[in-house]
């Protein structure tokens, strides 16, 4: 069974701290993996990966992927409070790249 | 661009009522839209897929006379909420994706959710 596994599942940390969230799958046929970040609502789009060890960035935010290890992080530099959210990852697999498995997420609290 | 509005946002009905929450791809058309529920402090779970003029693919354990789908536009998908019980309560969400002709073809753009609550 294609799954999709999160941790921490929960981190509180201080502003101008830096974490690192992970992301492990288990799915047949990889095609794609994508960060959202989730705050009162709708989770909104950070990254998508398709290729192990290219880094993407935006801002303080950065991911990368390992498609050899099932896995990829999320790097957050300098954190601020409006980083405070639930940051979900989710695996498209290739035989159904309509479907998304998302991960339980990782809630994150940066106090000031 | 790419914004997905989903109406209403909050809704309290009786138990026994059907409910339908609308799903709008507002500056793109989207082909297939998504319908995920959202238990607290959980994840995402798809509930179904759904292709405009086609019948939805409903995710294993979820009933589809339960939870009606129709997707009669490319910017329109409808979920109805049929004799809705307290155990229905929930926060559902929306996601449309861009056809293939679009740069963002690959990604799903979600709507801002509405929370239901059943009494």
């Amino acid at each position: 069974e294609d799954k999709v596994v999160q941790s921490p599942l929960s981190l509180v940390v201080h502003e101008g701290d830096t974490v690192t969230l992970n992301c492990s799958y288990e799915v047949t046929n990889f095609r794609s993996l994508l960060w959202y970040k989730q705050e009162k609502k709708a989770p909104t789009f950070l990254f998508m990966l398709t290729s192990s060890g290219i880094e993407k960035k935006s801002g303080r935010l950065s991911s990368i992927l390992d498609k050899k290890e099932l896995f990829s992080i999320l790097n957050i530099t300098a954190t601020q409070t409006g980083d405070s959210a639930i940051y979900l990852c989710a695996v498209e697999p290739l035989y159904n790249f309509n479907k998304f498995y998302f991960g339980s997420g990782t809630k994150l609290n940066v106090k000031p | 661009g790419a914004v997905v509005s989903q109406h209403p946002s909050r809704v309290i009905c009786k138990s026994g009522t059907s409910v339908k929450i609308e799903c709008r791809s507002l500056d793109f058309q989207a082909t297939t839209m998504f319908w995920y529920r959202q238990f607290p402090k959980q994840s995402l779970m798809l509930m179904a897929t759904s292709n405009e003029g086609s019948k939805a693919t409903y995710e294993q354990g979820v009933e589809k006379d339960k939870f009606l789908i129709n997707h009669a536009s490319l910017t329109l998908s409808t979920l109805t909420v049929t004799s809705a019980h307290p155990e229905d309560s929930s926060f559902y969400i929306c996601s449309a994706r861009p056809g293939s002709g679009s740069e963002a073809y690959n990604e799903q753009f979600f709507g801002p959710g509405t929370r239901l609550t059943v009494l």
